[in-house]
């Protein structure tokens, strides 16, 4: 089935430091997201990519979309305590009729003040 | 808030018991979600809905579980007989299809435990 590998697993980094991650698969999605998770909670959206090549920015967080289809990357810039937390990315297969999401294993973010 | 909500947000339960869960989605979304997460893992897909139309079951839905979304509106699943290994986050999204796009709003999820 599909899968999709992201990396780095954990990161623990400096407060004001820059951060990035990725996620790949062995499939093409139509579309790529990416949430954050906090302990208890569910995933919040943070940016949602819907066309190969596109770059979409959020306030610090930038994201884009493979040329390939199968990897996006999301970047976090001058990192914040309260960036804290599990982001997952997820791709999604639109061609068909259904709309599920396959989500990868997460990265674990911890800023040290 | 009109984001989705769940309903409980936490449920202990004994093996054997059934449980039952509610997710009310964002409004006027046409599809809705479930999903089961376990600790150290990313969510992963067990069935949806489209208006209230069940499309799509995954294996991991065994005959113990069963959805249903009786209106288009808010949906229940249901765990029949429970077992330790259902102990997951159960996690609804919904969504608004508009062509090949659509994009999933989670709600808190509901934390089951069971003993």
């Amino acid at each position: 089935g599909q899968q999709l590998n992201q990396s780095p697993q954990s990161m623990f980094i400096q407060e004001g430091e820059d951060v990035s991650m990725n996620c790949t698969s062995s499939s093409i999605f139509n579309t790529w997201l990416w949430y954050k998770q906090e302990p208890g909670e569910g995933p919040v959206l943070l940016i949602a990519l819907y066309k190969a090549g596109e770059l979409t920015s959020n306030g610090r967080l930038t994201a884009q979309f493979g040329i390939t289809r199968k990897d996006s990357f999301l970047n976090i810039s001058a990192s914040i305590p309260s960036d804290v937390g599990i982001y997952f990315c997820a791709g999604q297969d639109g061609s068909g009729n259904t709309g599920k999401l396959i989500f990868g294993q997460g990265t674990t973010l911890q800023v040290k003040p | 808030d009109t984001g989705v909500s769940q309903n409980p947000r936490h449920k202990i339960t004994k093996r054997g018991q059934n449980v039952t869960f509610r997710c009310d989605p964002i409004s006027e979304h046409n599809r809705l979600y479930w999903y089961r997460q376990t600790l150290g893992q990313g969510p992963e897909f067990l069935t949806y809905f489209q208006n209230e139309a069940q499309l799509e079951k995954s294996r991991l839905l065994s005959d113990r579980f069963s959805a249903e979304r009786p209106k288009g509106s808010f949906s229940t699943l249901e765990i029949q007989r429970t077992e330790q290994g259902d102990s997951a986050m159960y996690l609804c999204a919904s969504s608004l299809r508009r062509g090949f796009q659509e994009t999933q709003y989670f709600g808190p999820g509901t934390r089951l435990l069971v003993l």
